[in-house]
């Protein structure tokens, strides 16, 4: 168990449907990061929350939308889904202080979304 | 902002020899580079890690290397076993940016 926790662990939908997928960091740690990765792909980056903030932006698309709540766990809503958007999202935290020092990524499961 | 390229995307070596993978990266601003193994459908783990101020590292069989001129940073596994197969990222951290940059990951496969 690495400490960060990702909820579902598998989620089955249809196109153009909603989720919600959780992740609750590592305790201690402020930054979420979500992360995207499809079949036999690398790990795209979607985006960073530092303490609530949002913090980075990456290749996340406009039906995509995600949040860091004052208990530190965080939301990403996927909406429309469409059957590109089937993949595995990762969650990672770490403390990533406004210094710039890096304190490590601590990956979570995942949760495998299949839009059908 | 910050780019990775993973050199090569596919390796195949056999049990007992080694295999090394190679990284650059263009911010000569990043200063922490840690090297994951993902299996297939699990989460990624990192196996090891090299700041800025080093130019080498080693864990057991695992070593990480660091050319900050050339910005370029290499893993060498020695020694490997059929349990090393798996899918090797590399990554940079820029503090400006705050986020690890991944490259494109090596699938590296030990045959027997």
């Amino acid at each position: 168990d690495s400490g960060v926790t990702q909820t579902p662990k598998h989620l089955i939908t249809a196109t153009g449907q909603r989720v919600t997928l959780r992740c609750s960091p590592r305790s201690g740690d402020l930054s979420v990061y979500w992360y995207q990765q499809s079949l036999d792909q690398g790990l795209q980056f979607l985006i960073q929350y530092y303490n609530g903030e949002e913090r980075a932006k990456g290749n996340i698309l406009e039906r995509f939308s995600a949040q860091q709540f004052p208990d530190l766990h965080s939301e990403l809503n996927l909406s429309s889904l469409e059957l590109g958007d089937s993949a595995l999202y990762f969650c990672a935290s770490s403390v990533a202080r406004t210094t710039g020092n890096y304190y490590g990524y601590t990956f979570g499961s995942g949760t495998r979304l299949t839009v059908v | 902002g910050e780019n990775v390229e993973q050199h090569p995307s596919t390796l195949s070596v056999q049990e007992g020899d080694s295999a090394v993978i190679k990284c650059t990266y263009s911010d000569s601003a990043s200063n922490y580079f840690p090297w994951y193994k993902q299996e297939l459908g699990k989460r990624p783990q990192l196996i090891i890690d090299i700041r800025s101020n080093v130019g080498e590292k080693k864990d057991q069989r695992i070593a990480v290397t660091l050319n900050k001129t050339a910005k370029h940073f290499s893993l060498h596994i020695t020694e490997t076993q059929p349990e090393d197969s798996a899918v090797y990222f590399c990554a940079a951290f820029t503090g400006g940016g705050n986020k690890l940059t991944f490259g494109t990951g090596t699938q590296l496969k030990v045959e027997l």
